[in-house]
């Protein structure tokens, strides 16, 4: 039974490129969450999803930064035209569905994305 | 806006002590705490509390929460160096999304 995979686990971008980063939530779980981690920093919110609607982006950047989840294939993270301060560790999660809110949420391994 | 504190930032600790963490809470329609650990890579669930006074223990982790004064805290006896990580603290209020804490970066020697 795979835990929520991520990848790819690292990413190297240059400034201005697109970064996509792909989250496939645990089986049975229909509810994907992504978090930013800045260095030395905690997690942060950026967006949840359900399958081909999100629920909740108030955490996400305005502009560069999308988020979709659709009915086949895992969750994607894009980031447009990257910058320095993208780089940073993105962790996805999830958990089993909105009537169950109160379940701890599972975290994938995460993508460390590094904007050179 | 929600927000969860912890405390202390930074620990070190020689291996065979006690430690306790502390993580406090000023959320809307608090549902859960959850703590985690995190060894450099991603967060691996701990404990999720929803009730207060009722104490959950793994192994020689417990943690429990109190609703009424708005905090929880992790206790960790007989530490080892296997210990030594991020403890990370977060809340679930409105809608389904975890805020964290900063962490607490705990360093057990030998």
């Amino acid at each position: 039974n795979a835990g929520v995979m991520q990848n790819p686990r690292h990413l190297v971008r240059r400034r201005g490129q697109e970064a996509r980063l792909r989250c496939s939530p645990m089986k049975g779980h229909s509810h994907v969450y992504w978090y930013r981690q800045l260095p030395e920093e905690g997690l942060k919110f950026m967006v949840y999803l359900q399958k081909e609607n999100i629920i909740d982006e108030s955490g996400m950047p305005k502009e560069r930064f999308s988020a979709e989840f659709p009915k086949e294939g895992p969750s994607i993270l894009r980031i447009q035209q990257v910058v320095r301060g993208d780089s940073a560790a993105y962790f996805c999660a999830s958990s089993p569905g909105r009537q169950q809110m109160n379940t701890e949420a599972f975290f994938g391994q995460g993508t460390r994305l590094t904007v050179v | 806006e929600d927000k969860v504190v912890q405390s202390p930032l930074s620990l070190v600790v020689h291996e065979g002590d006690t430690v306790t963490l502390n993580c406090s809470y000023e959320v809307t329609n608090f549902r859960s705490l959850l703590w985690y650990k995190q060894e450099k890579k991603a967060p691996t669930f701990l404990f999720m509390l929803t009730s207060s006074g009722i104490e959950k223990k793994s192994g020689r982790l417990s943690s429990i929460l109190d609703k009424k004064e708005l905090f929880s805290i992790l206790n960790i006896t007989a530490t080892q160096t296997g210990d030594s990580a991020v403890y990370l603290c977060a809340v679930i209020a409105s809608g389904s999304r975890l805020t964290f804490g900063e962490g607490t970066q705990l360093t057990v020697n030998p």
